[in-house]
């Protein structure tokens, strides 16, 4: 079993509607998670950190954690066609180096 | 946040040559310094941690000799690839994250990448 899970897409939405991307860990010592969104050919860059169970919003961005059920969430309010990108969920599970999932694909089309 | 640079962002090579890749924290000091490396449309795989003044630590199958890293200082890693083949050509990535007596919960920062081919 993979240490941070996520479905590999294409998860495909229209322009304005909800992304909604999910991401389960399997490491119970894992405090800190992160969400990243990688455009092709280029480095991922951080979008969304939790650490505390419940909700965390950034603009169009809404981070969501349950750590009894080991589930990251990450929702896009308004999807745009920029927003298509590949989104990886990262777990801090002790190591120094964060543990990635293998990302979602998300296009949003116009 | 913290900038994290990576050079050179793209590199050609022949078959049996060396590169040199190098990724700076321009605004932090990062004692620990993380390589990854991805093949296209697969996800970021962890080829070792590159720690300041000592031996990096290597995945699992992950050629120590021929993925040489050195940490010199608390802002600069360097990855060598030795000996490149065609099937070295990938994305290289580096990573930082800030000291751990600033806390557990940082995120990590990564370098632009490196596209290398071998041809």
């Amino acid at each position: 079993q993979k240490e941070v899970e996520q479905n590999s897409g294409p998860l495909s939405v229209p322009e304005g509607a909800i992304a909604s991307l999910n991401c389960t860990y399997s490491d119970r010592v894992s405090q800190s998670f992160f969400w990243y969104r990688q455009y092709s050919g280029k480095s991922p860059e951080l979008i969304m950190s939790i650490y505390s169970n419940g909700d965390k919003e950034d603009g169009r961005f809404t981070a969501q954690l349950n750590k009894a059920s080991q589930y990251v969430s990450l929702l896009i309010r308004d999807s745009q066609p920029s927003d298509s990108a590949t989104y990886l969920c990262a777990a801090d599970t002790g190591r120094r180096a964060l543990t990635f999932g293998s990302g979602t694909r998300l296009q949003v089309q116009p | 946040g913290a900038v994290v640079s990576q050079h050179p962002s793209r590199v050609i090579c022949k078959s049996g040559t060396s590169v040199k890749i190098e990724c700076r924290s321009l605004d932090f000091q990062a004692t620990t310094m993380f390589w990854y490396r991805q093949f296209p449309k697969q996800s970021l795989m962890l080829m070792a941690t590159s720690n300041e003044g000592s031996k990096a630590t290597y995945e699992q199958g992950v050629e120590k000799d021929k993925f040489l890293i050195n940490h010199a200082s608390l802002t600069l890693s360097t990855l060598t690839v030795t000996s490149a083949h065609p099937e070295d050509s990938s994305f290289y990535i580096c990573s930082a994250r800030d000291s751990p007596s600033r806390g557990t919960n940082t995120e990590a920062f990564f370098g632009q990448g490196t596209r290398l081919t071998v041809v």
